[in-house]
């Protein structure tokens, strides 16, 4: 049973648009969020984090939104980026220092340039 | 910058045998962790240790088991690998509230 769902296992965008990752999840004592960013051969990133109390987080390009009544949390990127082209893999942890963070299955985001 | 080192890129080994999987940070990080990424399924949580020689089991720990002698060194054993652990395991620490990964080991057990 997953609790945390990336229900779209791949998304293409052109470069220079807004990409829209999303995220659903079910266990309503999940409080903070985190997006990871993935590039082949190499360990997850840390990208951007939000925490119950908000319903937006931004940094930069990428902004996370977080919908509280209907667990879901989606990841933009704008404008998008070649450079972005990654597995994209979202998470979630009940407390700030939740050591259980439980991942998603992934999206693959490519961008073309 | 935070590193997070992992022993072996690839590793090729057979049904049965005992594997060790080495991870050392270097930033005193006292939560160390074990995921393996498969899939369709995401990282799914192994064992974490958030001290030496302490030790919690995760999401799937049946057939894997862990030691953390030392602090900057968590390794994750396979007691007698089996097909269905082939898969690539990533090992992170954390700090600052987040993880810090490993490049990963991609484990194919023949």
């Amino acid at each position: 049973d997953q609790q945390v769902k990336q229900n779209s296992p791949s998304l293409s965008v052109q470069e220079g648009r807004i990409s829209i990752l999303n995220c659903d999840y079910t266990n309503s004592m999940f409080d903070y969020f985190l997006w990871y960013k993935k590039y082949p051969a190499e360990g997850p990133t840390f990208l951007i984090s939000i925490s119950s109390i908000k319903d937006k987080n931004e940094d930069g390009r990428f902004t996370v939104f977080l919908n509280k009544s209907a667990k879901h949390l989606s990841l933009h990127i704008v404008p998008s980026q070649p450079g972005d082209s990654a597995v994209y893999f979202c998470a979630a942890s009940v407390g700030f220092y939740g050591n259980k963070l439980v991942f998603g299955a992934g999206t693959i985001l490519r961008v073309k340039s | 910058d935070v590193k997070v080192t992992q022993s072996s890129r690839y590793l090729v080994k057979r049904t049965g045998e005992k594997v060790f999987l080495e991870c050392v940070q270097d930033m005193d990080h006292e939560n160390m962790f074990w995921y393996r990424q498969d899939p369709g399924l995401g990282l799914r949580l192994i064992y974490f240790s958030y001290d030496v020689k302490m030790k919690e089991k995760g999401d799937i720990p049946e057939g894997y088991s862990v030691s953390r002698e030392k602090k900057e060194r968590f390794s994750l054993i396979l007691e007698s690998a089996s097909t269905n652990q082939t898969s690539m395991y990533l090992c992170a620490s954390r700090g600052d509230e987040k993880l810090f990964f490993g490049s990963g080991t991609q484990l194919s057990v023949l």
